[in-house]
């Protein structure tokens, strides 16, 4: 299959840290994106990893682990406008396989 | 700046009516063109996939005589609705890609379809 596997809510305080959880199949892999979407919009583009490790982008992070299949993306010093919906997707054969998303409320 | 540009972003029309949705990338050559459809509250579903110059490929249980796909240039690529439902009333999203995997993959703001 093209199971890809995140949960489906999450909900966090405003200015703590939150873990969002993906994973994926590792046959054909070529690269990990997170992407943010809000309601009634387009997904954007959060981060690309294609190599084991974490990248630090402001208050987004984003690890992978090839050899676990597993990615999480890191919001730190959340705010409210950091509601959304999170979807992985991994990379493989030129398509991409999209996760349901997990649905983010930051509370006050 | 935008990389992308999808028009219209926003469609209402009458059933039975073909709508036209354009999609450019803007600062790069789009070898190949991925068209999603979104339903409230799903996730996001593959269409089509076509490549400059070629027929498109159409996920399964997608109608191509219905969704129309032209792919004539290297820069703009559209999706036509034909004959337009309310069960096609949808988010309509395009994504070019310039065959790099490293690249970030960029989305159009999307078309949000209501046919009344």
């Amino acid at each position: 299959g093209q199971n890809i596997d995140q949960p489906t809510e999450m909900t966090a305080t405003e200015g703590a840290i939150v873990q969002i959880n993906c994973t994926y199949q590792t046959s054909g892999f070529n690269g990990l994106f997170w992407y943010q979407q809000h309601a009634g919009e387009a997904p954007t583009f959060l981060s690309y990893n294609v190599l084991d490790g974490l990248e630090e982008k402001g208050r987004f992070s984003s690890f992978l682990s090839r050899s676990k299949g597993y990615s999480y993306l890191l919001l730190k010093e959340l705010q409210m406008k950091d509601s959304a919906s999170y979807l992985c997707a991994s990379l493989r054969n030129r398509k991409l396989i999209w996760g349901l998303g997990t649905s983010l409320a930051v509370n006050p | 700046g935008a990389v992308v540009s999808q028009h219209p972003s926003r469609v209402i029309c009458k059933s039975g009516t073909s709508v036209k949705i354009e999609c450019r990338s803007l600062d790069f050559q789009a070898t190949t063109m991925f068209w999603y459809r979104q339903f409230p509250k799903q996730s996001l579903m593959l269409m089509a996939t076509s490549n400059e110059g070629s027929k498109a490929t159409y996920e399964q249980g997608v109608e191509k005589d219905k969704f129309l796909i032209n792919h004539a240039s290297l820069t703009l690529s559209t999706l036509t609705v034909t004959s337009a439902h309310p069960e096609d009333s949808s988010f309509y999203i395009c994504r070019p890609w310039a065959g790099l995997s490293h690249q970030p993959q960029h989305f159009g703001d999307g078309t949000r379809l209501s046919i009344l």
